[in-house]
């Protein structure tokens, strides 16, 4: 079974900082996809950045990036000149390449943005 | 273009009462999952749902817990005689099911209390 580890339960940031999550993952699979989710105090989940594996090139959303190291199958996220609006739980997850899977979620880190 | 629609959002009930939580996908989406997160945890899958099909229930608990996605209306996940153990948030996320390069769009999620 695949699982997904997030080491780090709580992280901070100074505003407009640069600070990096990490994410690592096992899986015998291939091909697979990578994601990276937020969900603020609303509790609202909401999709920040995803990776293909098959894909060699880091994904990149604005200030949102992602280090994939297939190898070491290990997936962090950087986040860019960190807002205030950045402060939530971030998770990373995985999901099977082949049809309509569910996700496997990490158990989240806590991310404080510092004025 | 509404996104996925969770209700109620709070909800609390007694030990041994039945919970009905509801959702309806994102327009042309037929495809549905349910996850729970406990406190402090990532989200664990429970149920994945096609219109009218159950088509992986691995992840749900075999007793009290069943699921629906009828042809017309949303689905809905039934917790028959909740306990304490069952307060959570529970959040369902749409796909239309295009297969690997998929996209699970969530809801805001339904608050269970158990008194």
């Amino acid at each position: 079974a695949q699982t997904v580890t997030q080491s780090q339960p709580e992280m901070s940031v100074q505003e407009a900082e640069t600070v990096t999550l990490s994410c690592t993952y096992d899986t015998s699979e291939s091909d697979y996809y990578l994601f990276w989710y937020k969900q603020p105090p609303s509790r609202q989940m909401i999709l920040v950045i995803r990776q293909e594996a098959y894909k060699q090139q880091n994904a990149t959303e604005n200030r949102f990036s992602v280090n994939f190291q297939k190898a070491a199958k290990s997936f962090s996220l950087k986040i860019s000149d960190s807002q205030l609006g950045d402060a939530a739980m971030y998770f990373c997850a995985y999901r099977r390449y082949s049809g309509n899977t569910p996700l496997v979620f990490g158990k989240g880190t806590r991310l404080s943005v510092i004025a | 273009n509404a996104g996925v629609m969770q209700n109620p959002r709070h909800l609390v009930r007694r030990r041994g009462q039945e919970a009905r939580l509801r959702c309806s996908p994102m327009k042309g989406h037929s495809h549905v999952y349910w996850y729970r997160q406990l406190p402090e945890e990532g989200l664990k899958f429970m149920v994945y749902l096609q219109k009218e099909n159950i088509i992986d229930e691995s992840g749900m608990p075999k007793e009290r817990f069943s699921a629906e996605f009828p042809k017309e209306g949303p689905s809905i996940l039934r917790i028959q005689q909740v306990v304490r153990g069952d307060s959570a948030a529970y959040f369902c996320a749409s796909s239309s099911g295009t297969g690997g390069q998929d996209t699970q769009y969530f809801g805001p999620g339904t608050r269970l209390t158990v008194l």
